[in-house]
């Protein structure tokens, strides 16, 4: 059985500080790597994907990837109360299939 | 553009009921698939189609579930009959798949189902 796992916190930081969401996957052969964003009472919605080793900068958020610990990252830089929510890592299933395993959720609670 | 679309937002049925969710993928997608979320379990796969054809029932709970893709823009999750343990939101998402790689899967709004 192929796992995502994340810790379900709830992970809270003062406004303005980095949030630092964590990640860890279990199918080796795994290619595309995907952060969702969901708002309590809505769907997901995407935050950032990756696809190679290394970092992927988006304006406040940054993606790291690291293949060799299956592992991957997000964090938020000046965190703001509206980027509370709860994060949702993908992973894509090796083989080719088009088909994603989803971790829990981290809870984010960014406080004033 | 028009993401994904989901009807109808909310249903309340009572147990034994049929229930019929629907969704429109986004344009252009070949790949629809429906998730399941509840609290205890989180984000589930249910089911997967590719060109309208069903890849991968494996989440499929019971028998008492079934989907159906009959054209390129319109799909359906059926459960009959229903029990309270249904109770949950059901997502729709629409994806492609390019150079041996997922590409990011777009949910629809949900719908959120009530079995009482």
């Amino acid at each position: 059985q192929k796992e995502v796992e994340q810790n379900s916190g709830p992970l809270s930081v003062p406004e303005g500080a980095i949030a630092s969401l964590n990640c860890t996957y279990s199918d080796r052969g795994s290619q595309s790597f995907f952060w969702y964003r969901q708002y309590s009472g809505k769907s997901p919605e995407l935050i950032m994907f990756i696809y190679s080793n290394g970092d992927k900068e988006d304006g406040r958020f940054t993606a790291q990837l690291n293949k060799a610990s299956q592992y991957v990252s997000l964090l938020i830089r000046d965190s703001q109360p509206s980027d509370s929510a709860t994060y949702l890592c993908a992973v894509s299933l090796s083989g080719g299939y088009n088909k994603l395993i989803f971790g829990a959720g981290t809870r984010l609670a960014v406080h004033p | 553009d028009a993401g994904v679309i989901q009807s109808p937002r909310h249903e309340v049925t009572e147990m034994g009921q049929e229930v019929t969710l629907r969704c429109k993928p986004i344009s252009g997608h070949d790949y629809l698939f429906w998730y399941r979320q509840t609290m205890m379990r989180g984000l589930e796969l249910l089911i997967y189609f590719n060109n309208n054809v069903p890849i991968d029932d494996s989440g499929m709970p019971e028998d008492r579930f079934s989907a159906k893709m009959p054209n390129a823009s319109f799909s359906t999750l059926k459960i009959q009959p229903s029990e309270p343990r249904d109770s949950a939101v059901y997502f729709c998402a629409s994806s492609s798949f390019s150079g041996g790689r997922a590409l990011v899967q777009f949910f629809g709004p949900g719908t959120r189902l009530t079995v009482l």
